[in-house]
């Protein structure tokens, strides 16, 4: 069964870091893309960011270039976001998601706030 | 910018069919569409991948195609259940785009 569970999540202040992980299993992590996406209260899925297969290609949306990092260790089958000078506008859901068929972890709350 | 229906009224049994355009042009195979369900408090839920392929969860009333120049996600015998934001994903060469969904209700 294909499992992603998200860990990291909590309050920060704006300036502040977080580093989210997604612990992958059920699949064979190193064949896949991987995607952050979040959703703020009350809007719409976001995708944030993304990493293909051995991490040489990633991409960003603009409004997190400079402030985000992804990053994968295909051996430890994890997936993760390092979010840097954060801001109230990223006070999110942020979940982890497979590419080829989409499977979804549940989800890891960031609060940023001061 | 992916487009989609902000909002759709579908009677109990009824059919209902969700749409998924693009401000830069056609939206195609290429652009491998998702269709992606998601319930109040609930993660989200893929349903359609790749234009037309359903998971083992997909409910067979659930179906994905092209139309036109969009991705189109139809809803055969909509049940109550079905009550849910809906929201197309496309590939853009690495990057992924979200539409913004669209509030499905189901009377």
């Amino acid at each position: 069964e294909v499992q992603m569970v998200e860990s990291g999540g909590g309050l920060v202040q704006p300036g502040g870091s977080l580093r989210l992980s997604c612990a992958a299993s059920g699949f064979t992590f190193s064949h896949y893309w991987m995607h952050w996406v979040r959703q703020a209260p009350g809007k719409g899925l976001e995708w944030v960011a993304n990493a293909n297969q051995d991490g040489s290609e990633k991409y960003y949306v603009d409004s997190v270039k400079g402030r985000f990092t992804v990053s994968r260790d295909n051996a430890k089958n994890s997936f993760y976001l390092q979010m840097d000078n954060l801001r109230g506008e990223d006070t999110a859901i942020y979940y982890c998601h497979r590419g080829g068929g989409g499977y979804w972890g549940q989800g890891t709350l960031v609060t940023v706030t001061s | 910018v992916v487009t989609q229906e902000p909002s759709l009224t579908v009677s109990s049994g009824g059919t209902v069919t969700l749409t998924c355009g693009s401000s830069t042009g056609a939206v195609t195979r290429g652009l491998s569409p998702y269709w992606i369900q998601q319930k109040p408090g609930q993660a989200p839920r893929t349903l359609i991948y790749d234009t037309t392929n359903k998971h083992s969860w997909t409910p067979a009333r659930f179906s994905g195609s092209l139309l036109g120049d969009k991705a189109a996600l139809t809803l055969s015998g909509a049940q109550p259940e079905d009550e849910a934001a809906y929201y197309c994903m496309v590939s853009d060469s690495g990057p992924r785009v979200f539409g913004g969904g669209t509030k499905l209700t189901v009377l």
